[in-house]
């Protein structure tokens, strides 16, 4: 079955650091997509970034970017030069394809990141 | 375009009551999902939907839950004789035909319910 996993519950930064959140999942699949998802206090799920298994190039979007291992089946997120904003709950999704159009989620129990001022 | 729509935002039931959270999703979208979050966990997945079809229930538990997605009107997420466990956010996500986007689920704002 796959699984994702999260090993840090909570991290906390300064205002305009890097940051690095750690994922890592595993299936038997070759072919999938990985999520990192962004929960603010609102509690709405917002998508931060995508990546595609068959593609090797890490995907990137502003001061989001990830390192995606295949092999090791590891999906990190960067965030560059932090902000207020990104305070949030961070969540890494691996979507799993049951059949024909049933894609469905698998989600690790995230991490809380803090930005301080 | 408007994004997912879910109501109400927030529930509250006694225990034995009934809740019932409905999503209305993005157009043209005709696969509706629903997870849910237990505080400090991520989302579970709980049932498929599309149109009229329960596709995937596997997540649902068996007794007190049920799901449609009717022809016309929202997805209806029911919850009968509630009790203080089913206390916990439900999200619902509605995504295109995957040929056309690789399969990305929209998320709507998520129903907190609270059994007293």
């Amino acid at each position: 079955a796959q699984t994702v996993t999260q090993s840090q519950p909570e991290m906390s930064v300064q205002e305009a650091e890097t940051v690095t959140l750690s994922c890592t999942y595993d299936t038997s699949e070759s072919n999938y997509y990985l999520f990192w998802y962004k929960q603010p206090p609102s509690r709405q799920m917002i998508l931060v970034i995508r990546q595609e298994a068959y593609k090797q190039q890490n995907a990137t979007e502003n001061r989001f970017s990830v390192n995606f291992q295949k092999a090791a089946k590891s999906f990190s997120l960067k965030i560059s030069d932090s902000q207020l904003g990104d305070t949030a709950m961070y969540f890494c999704a691996f979507m799993k394809h049951v059949m024909d159009s049933n894609y469905q989620l698998i989600w690790g129990a995230g991490t809380k990141l803090i930005i301080k001022p | 375009n408007a994004g997912v729509m879910q109501n109400p935002r927030h529930l509250v039931r006694r225990r034995g009551q009934e809740a019932r959270l409905r999503c209305s999703p993005m157009k043209g979208h005709s696969h509706v999902y629903w997870y849910r979050q237990l505080p400090e966990e991520g989302l579970k997945f709980m049932v498929y939907l599309q149109k009229e079809n329960i596709i995937d229930e596997s997540g649902m538990p068996k007794e007190r839950f049920s799901a449609e997605f009717p022809k016309e009107g929202p997805s209806i997420l029911r919850i009968q004789q509630v009790v203080r466990g089913d206390s916990a956010a439900y999200f619902c996500a509605s995504s295109p035909p995957p040929a056309i986007t690789g399969n990305e689920q929209f998320f709507g704002p998520g129903t907190r319910l609270t059994v007293l």
